[in-house]
């Protein structure tokens, strides 16, 4: 059973960087053909994507987001990695990292971690 | 960027009812959509994939359908553990998109 685990500060300041990491258990990072993502949802409201990597370390990134994120993979440890720069108040959500497997030609996030909140704010 | 119009925003139902939610894509996306169910403080979990596919263990109530911009997600029977927030997403291009949402609420 694949597992997935954020981890990282709960707290940045504002224009800082945002740093976090996803672990994946229960199988390797770099076997099948999975892109990993991360997703996050500020508080009451709807989710956003964010971007996803490959494990060949091919990215795409959420357009609105594109400037200010970088994705990286580390099959030597099984994980997956979120930087988030110049972060504001509005940065502030629960970050989730997700598995995105192919269905009948088409992708679908299959497993997800827990989430974690991070909060912008001096 | 692929934008998701998901409708109803909210909408109250009881037990046993049926309840349809909809998503219209801004451009034709072929059958790349997926329906999410997310409970107060979990992460999402998949329903439907490629618009029509049940994901294994989902219970049959649940049923996807629609191709290119309309989409719909269908509960046939409301059960006690349907009452949650449900999202569509669009897998069709490089820059995922998720629809705003639908709360399912009890009436």
């Amino acid at each position: 059973q694949v597992q997935l685990q954020e981890s990282g500060p709960g707290l940045v300041k504002p224009s800082q960087t945002l740093s976090l990491t996803c672990t994946v258990s229960g199988g390797s990072i770099s076997s099948g053909s999975y892109y990993w993502s991360w997703i996050r949802q500020p508080a009451g409201k709807g989710l956003e994507w964010i971007g996803r990597i490959y494990t060949s370390g091919s990215t795409n990134y959420n357009p609105s987001l594109k400037s200010r994120v970088t994705i990286s993979v580390d099959t030597s440890k099984n994980q997956f990695s979120l930087k988030l720069s110049s972060v504001t108040a509005a940065d502030t959500a629960v970050y989730y990292c997700a598995r995105g497997a192919e269905y009948s030609s088409s992708w679908a996030f299959d497993y997800w971690g827990q989430g974690t909140l991070v909060t912008v704010s001096s | 960027a692929i934008q998701m119009t998901q409708s109803p925003s909210s909408l109250s139902a009881s037990v046993g009812d049926r309840v349809t939610i909809t998503c219209r894509a801004s451009q034709g996306i072929r059958n790349d959509l997926g329906w999410y169910q997310q409970k107060p403080g979990k992460a999402p979990k998949l329903l439907i994939y490629a618009a029509s596919s049940l994901q294994s263990g989902v219970p049959s109530r649940f049923s996807g359908s629609g191709s290119g911009t309309d989409f719909t997600l269908t509960i046939s029977s409301l059960q006690p553990e349907d009452f949650a927030t449900y999202y569509c997403l669009q897998d069709y291009n490089y820059a995922f998109t998720f629809g705003g949402g639908t709360k399912v609420e009890i009436k």
